[in-house]
């Protein structure tokens, strides 16, 4: 069965604190891919990342990092130093490979107080 | 570059009445589509998808369907609303690939049924 668990509902923060958004997720597939989304309040998923499952280095983007560890069925996010513009809802997804199906997790709500 | 447009933007009708909701793309051709309804807990579930003009699968039995009349529209419909239809309708489309390829999300449409 394929699942993604984010088990944080709700984090805050002060701005310029790092922040880790974690995500579990279950597949038996081989091959798959791992995605996170952000969803401002305005409501549109913003892609953020993808990585294969073949690929387990981790990714830095600016002020954003991602952590793929096979071993645990993990890929965390985590916000270096964040802001205000951060605040937002975080999807972390996983596709098995046919491209069809997209498993989301229930997402984490990240509030980032100035 | 790649656009995706949906509307209404925001959408309240009575209960029993009927529902079309219109996705469409530019920038691309052939591309999958999908539709995904987002209730009040803020996960992401999967409604349609479509790989094709007139070809659709559909995830979940509800009163919804779904049409491709055109190669980059999609077409969310219902005959008669129900109070449970309520949500954030998010429609997104992808490359076709073999294996899996970025999901790509509109801006969304909020529909309460009173």
């Amino acid at each position: 069965a394929q699942k993604v668990t984010q088990a944080q509902t709700e984090i805050s923060v002060v701005e310029k604190e790092d922040v880790t958004l974690d995500c579990v997720y279950e597949t038996r597939d081989t091959t798959y891919y791992l995605f996170w989304y952000k969803q401002p309040p305005s409501g549109e998923l913003v892609f953020l990342i993808r990585r294969n499952s073949f690929d387990e280095q981790n990714e830095i983007s600016g002020r954003y990092s991602w952590n793929f560890q096979k071993s645990t069925s993990s890929f965390n996010f985590t916000i270096t130093a964040s802001q205000v513009v951060d605040s937002a809802v975080y999807f972390c997804a996983l596709d098995g490979g046919t491209g069809n199906q997209f498993y989301f997790g229930t997402g984490t709500s990240l509030t980032v107080i100035p | 570059s790649q656009t995706i447009h949906q509307w209404p933007a925001t959408l309240v009708q009575p209960v029993g009445s009927p529902l079309s909701l219109e996705c469409t793309v530019e920038g691309t051709s052939n591309p999958n589509l999908y539709w995904y309804r987002q209730a009040a807990g803020r996960g992401l579930q999967l409604l349609f998808y479509s790989v094709g003009i007139g070809q659709i699968s559909s995830e979940v039995p509800q009163n919804l369907s779904a049409s491709r009349p055109q190669d980059r529209q999609f077409i969310l419909s219902s005959k008669k609303l129900l109070l449970s239809d309520s949500g954030f309708y998010l429609c997104a489309w992808s490359v076709q690939r073999g294996l899996t390829d970025t999901q790509y999300f509109g801006p969304g449409t909020r529909l309460t049924v009173l």
